[in-house]
């Protein structure tokens, strides 16, 4: 089954707004995960919150999990032209034995100067 | 900062030839995974690793293809016979699992394209 799901699959917005992504998901998890790739770059890490976290921050990021919505969303304040990457969320699903983390098809950010 | 290198970035080969993507992970981890992305698509999971041995690999992962950790700090993929439908972006990841709720972190990749 298809986990990690985002939305929207592309946005375009003015530099110095607020970005909203969103992630669901299927099925129960460890914790939730969100990385960013520069375009033909590799995946960074940005944040991670567990199933049992509602709400993260680091710097300018803020991320939720609603885990009976099975939902998450990123929120990058303050939009600055370098935020322009792809964005994915990954789940490690519950039971895993810290083995794969599952990508969603990730949203493509663009910030329009 | 560590970081985990991955070389080539880019490999050409001809379709039926044997490739090795080799990977430097972070030294002190112990978990360490091959994902691939073909263009415009979504990172998919290959294969894990921990403690000499394959812990868990996906449909995708079939005969043609094998990890080793000749040594202590690489880490490869091998692709025996390589098709068209191989092309992608392979990427290596290492993590230390338990104490950080299994973020992996990536490298840079490497580009296979399958002429």
């Amino acid at each position: 089954s298809q986990q990690g799901e985002e939305d929207p699959q592309a946005l375009s917005i003015q530099e110095g707004e607020n970005a909203t992504m969103n992630c669901s998901y299927k099925t129960s998890i460890n914790n939730l995960q969100w990385y960013r790739q520069n375009s033909g770059r590799g995946l960074v890490h940005l944040i991670l919150i567990r199933s049992n976290e509602r709400e993260k921050h680091s710097g300018r990021l803020r991320v939720t999990l609603d885990t009976s919505k099975k939902s998450s969303s990123l929120l990058i304040t303050a939009s600055r032209a370098a935020d322009t990457a792809s964005y994915f969320c990954a789940t490690d699903p519950s039971g895993n034995r810290d083995d794969k983390i599952i990508f969603g098809k990730g949203t493509r950010l663009h910030i329009l100067p | 900062e560590p970081e985990v290198t991955q070389t080539p970035s880019h490999q050409v080969t001809q379709m039926g030839q044997e490739v090795i993507l080799r990977c430097v992970p972070i030294s002190n981890h112990l978990y360490f995974y091959w994902y691939r992305q073909i263009l415009g698509q979504k990172v998919e999971f290959l294969v894990s690793f921990y403690n000499n041995e394959i812990s868990e690999k996906s449909e995708i992962f079939d005969d043609q293809f094998s990890v080793e950790r000749p040594d202590g700090s690489n880490f490869t993929l091998k692709i025996r016979s390589t098709k068209l439908e191989d092309s992608a972006m392979y990427f290596c990841a290492s993590g230390d699992a338990g104490t950080s709720g299994n973020i992996q972190y990536f490298g840079a990749g490497t580009r296979l394209s399958v002429l």
